[in-house]
């Protein structure tokens, strides 16, 4: 299993902020993704990467934007937040066995004001 | 294009007996991976199970079984002996090989709730 970590796990900011989410892994995957998810509802693709200095917008458009300097570390930025963007973001890494399985960090549950 | 379906919103089981949760699938490739997530109240998602399409044999985890019936297109999670721990969301999905997108597409996930 990947060693997957996310920070802030909630965070509460006003409109206008610029905001980073974390997103890090310890086991040298190249693949990694975020997704955005409205509670209770399913998940939805909003970037990945395929490795470093790699990074492609998912399925659903998103405001936010995703760099990829390290192989272990893969932010999401939102340079000014909305209340629009209250929504829990989950990032994953994919590799190992199991058909290449995509494990997940456990979270950022964000609300704007 | 790929699509996964999960019928059931919400899923009630008594403590201790075996619950299925349904999942169908669409694709017209032959190559594909089938995965169940465990996504409980706190928000984290937990794989479960994977089934590759060549795999002759329904993959088994402990509690957790898929039925996995290629014709139909159906992936259904068995779970035995329900806990109180088995309380959450449940999702099913699917990604086709080779890796054209790696990309994995999500079902809209069941409910499941464990009574004493």
């Amino acid at each position: 299993e990947a060693d997957i970590y996310q920070t802030p796990r909630y965070l509460v900011i006003g409109t206008g902020k610029k905001i980073t989410l974390e997103c890090s892994q310890t086991m040298g995957h190249d693949k990694m993704y975020w997704y955005q998810q409205d509670p209770g509802m399913e998940l939805h693709l909003i970037h990945y990467s395929y490795g470093v200095n790699s990074t492609e917008k998912g399925d659903l458009s998103s405001e936010s934007t995703v760099s990829r300097i390290r192989t272990e570390h893969f932010p999401l930025t939102l340079e000014s937040a909305r209340p629009s963007h209250t929504s829990q973001y989950l990032c994953a890494s994919q590799g190992g066995q199991h058909g290449d399985t995509q494990y997940f960090g456990p979270g950022t549950r964000l609300t704007v004001l | 294009a790929q699509k996964i379906t999960q019928t059931q919103p919400g899923m009630f089981v008594q403590e201790k007996e075996a619950v299925t949760l349904d999942c169908t699938y669409d694709t017209s490739d032959q190559s594909y991976g089938l995965f169940w997530y465990k996504q409980p109240s706190s928000g984290e998602m937990i794989f479960l199970i994977y089934q590759g399409s060549y795999d002759e044999q329904n993959a088994t985890e402990g509690r957790y079984s898929l039925n996995f019936q290629k014709a139909r297109k159906s992936a259904n999670l068995v779970i035995s002996a329900s806990q109180l721990g088995d309380s959450a969301m449940y999702f099913c999905a699917m990604r086709e090989f080779p890796y054209n997108t790696d990309k994995l597409i999500f079902g809209t996930g069941t409910r499941l709730q464990v009574f004493p």
